[in-house]
């Protein structure tokens, strides 16, 4: 089944513990990318990545990594998790990043920072 | 990407048509609409996209309007898993998409 996954589904942690949150796409989509969505500020992009070694910033880089090493994989780093970083975050892969490509989206991120 | 308006929520009853209108008046020629649909915290989903035409697939319809301003997503027969947050956006591609806050469609039975 074609999908995405991301791990842990559900993450509480404490300030500045180091955490990673996995996403993995088995559809071989170059394309793959982070969300964040917060009560009434709807999605907002982390970061996506074109292909693999190619990363680029979105609307709000701050305060997190991610690594493109292989085509299907596209984890999302927190060095020094802050309780502002607190929120739902989502992963979406697509085949290229063009226009009139289906993005798909994985299950979700809720992630508790205290 | 061009700024869109939808209206926060709407209602429709199990079996009818749901027409879901977006402003979207400052698009320019280039920029597709996507519509994007979220259940309850789920990931968000993919509905159907179009630059000038109208649009059909399995899920739904589009008719943009010819001055491309506006745009209507028409599920057909609305059932109650349609009960859902649908987004539209205007973007040149597919790799940014800036979602908004959308429109909560609600189906009662």
């Amino acid at each position: 089944e074609a999908q995405v996954t991301q791990n842990p589904r559900y993450l509480i942690t404490v300030t500045g513990k180091k955490l990673t949150v996995t996403c993995s796409q088995n559809m071989n989509h170059e394309y793959m990318s982070w969300y964040r969505q917060d009560p009434g500020l709807g999605l907002r992009q982390i970061y996506y990545s074109m292909n693999v070694e190619v990363t680029d910033k979105g609307d709000v880089p701050e305060g997190y990594k991610v690594s493109r090493k292989e085509k299907r994989n596209f984890p999302l780093i927190l060095e020094s998790p802050s309780p502002n970083q607190t929120s739902l975050y989502f992963c979406a892969s697509s085949l290229q990043g063009t226009e009139g490509e289906t993005q798909y989206f994985g299950p979700g991120t809720r992630l508790l920072v205290l | 990407d061009a700024k869109t308006t939808q209206p926060t929520s709407m209602d429709c009853a199990e079996g009818r048509a749901a027409n879901l209108p977006c402003n979207h008046s400052t698009i320019s020629g280039n920029e597709y609409v996507y519509w994007y649909r979220q259940i309850h915290s789920q990931g968000p989903q993919y509905i159907i996209h179009g630059l000038k035409n109208n649009e059909t697939n399995e899920m739904a319809s589009l008719i943009i309007t010819e001055d491309r301003k506006s745009s209507t997503l028409i599920l057909p027969h609305a059932t109650l898993r349609d009960t859902a947050v649908y987004y539209c956006i205007g973007s040149y591609s597919n790799y940014k998409l800036t979602f908004g806050k959308g429109t909560l469609l609600t189906v009662n039975p």
